[in-house]
C-alpha cells in the first residue's frame, strides 16, 4: 500500500469479489494501527482499528490483520461492492505517551470496484 | 452529533493574501488536528493540540503558518501570507485521548487555491 509521488497503488476488483490492500508501517514500536477510507471531495472515515496484542480484528464485512514480525498490516473486504470505491490509507500510532496520539498516515490505495 | 465541521469548504485566493481556516471538534474530543493533503505528499500532520495546548507542530511548513486553539470548541489555522504551493485540502480531525483506542474523526476539509 506504499506509493511514491503522483502515483496511487490502484487495485481494480470485481463487484462481489473480495479485495485485499495491503500496508507495510515502519516503526516496529507502533501499539495501535487504523485503517481509513477517502471518498472523492470527502475527508477520511474510520473504518477498524487493531492494537498491536491483536492479530485480527473483524467488523462488519471488513477484517483486519496485523503482522508484526514483518511489520505489515491488511484489510480485507469481503463482497466488494461499487460503494467500496475509494482510497484506503492505513495508520500507526507510534508514540504513545498519554498525551500522544499522532497518526502517520501511508500514501493510500485506490479500490476501483468494477460493476 | 454533526461530526467536525469545518469553513469554508473553499476558498480561493490571490498569492500574498492572508488565510484563516476555521475548526469546530467533536463536543467532548480533546484532542485537535490539522493536516494537509496534496497529490504529491498524501495527508501530511501539521499541528496538534491535547486539552487546547500544542503537543506537536514539527509539521508546520514555516513561519507563514499559525495554528491557534483559543476553547475546546473551536481552532483555528492560519496561513500569512499566502503562497500558491498552499493551495491543498486542509482537513482538520478530532480525538478523544484516554488511553487505548485514539480514533480521529476528520471533518470534511477545505479545499484551498492560491493564485
Amino acid at each position: 500500500g506504499e506509493s511514491v509521488g503522483l502515483h496511487l497503488p490502484t487495485l481494480s476488483v470485481q463487484e462481489g469479489d473480495n479485495s485485499i490492500i495491503n500496508c507495510a508501517y515502519s516503526n516496529s514500536a507502533s501499539d495501535y494501527f487504523i485503517w481509513y477510507k477517502q471518498e472523492s471531495g470527502k475527508g477520511p472515515q474510520f473504518i477498524i482499528d487493531i492494537r498491536s496484542n491483536m492479530d485480527k480484528r473483524q467488523g462488519q464485512r471488513v477484517t483486519v490483520l496485523l503482522n508484526k514480525t514483518v511489520k505489515h498490516l491488511s484489510l480485507q473486504i469481503a463482497a466488494t461492492q461499487p460503494g467500496d470505491s475509494a482510497v484506503y490509507f492505513c495508520a500507526e500510532r507510534a508514540d504513545y505517551g498519554g498525551s500522544q496520539g499522532n497518526l502517520i498516515f501511508g500514501k493510500g490505495t485506490k479500490l476501483s470496484v468494477k460493476p | 452529533d454533526a461530526g467536525v465541521i469545518q469553513s469554508p469548504r473553499h476558498e480561493v485566493t490571490e498569492m500574498g493574501q492572508e488565510v484563516t481556516l476555521r475548526c469546530k471538534p467533536i463536543s467532548g474530543h480533546n484532542s485537535l488536528f490539522w493536516y494537509r493533503q496534496t497529490m504529491m505528499r498524501g495527508l501530511e500532520l501539521l499541528i496538534y493540540f491535547n486539552n487546547n495546548v500544542p503537543i506537536d507542530d514539527s509539521g508546520m511548513p514555516e513561519d507563514r503558518f499559525s495554528a491557534k486553539m483559543p476553547n475546546a470548541s473551536f481552532s483555528t489555522l492560519k496561513i500569512q501570507p499566502s503562497e500558491p504551493r498552499d493551495s491543498a485540502v486542509y482537513f482538520c480531525a478530532s480525538s478523544f485521548l484516554a488511553g487505548g483506542y485514539n480514533e480521529q474523526f476528520f471533518g470534511p476539509g477545505t479545499r484551498l487555491t492560491v493564485l
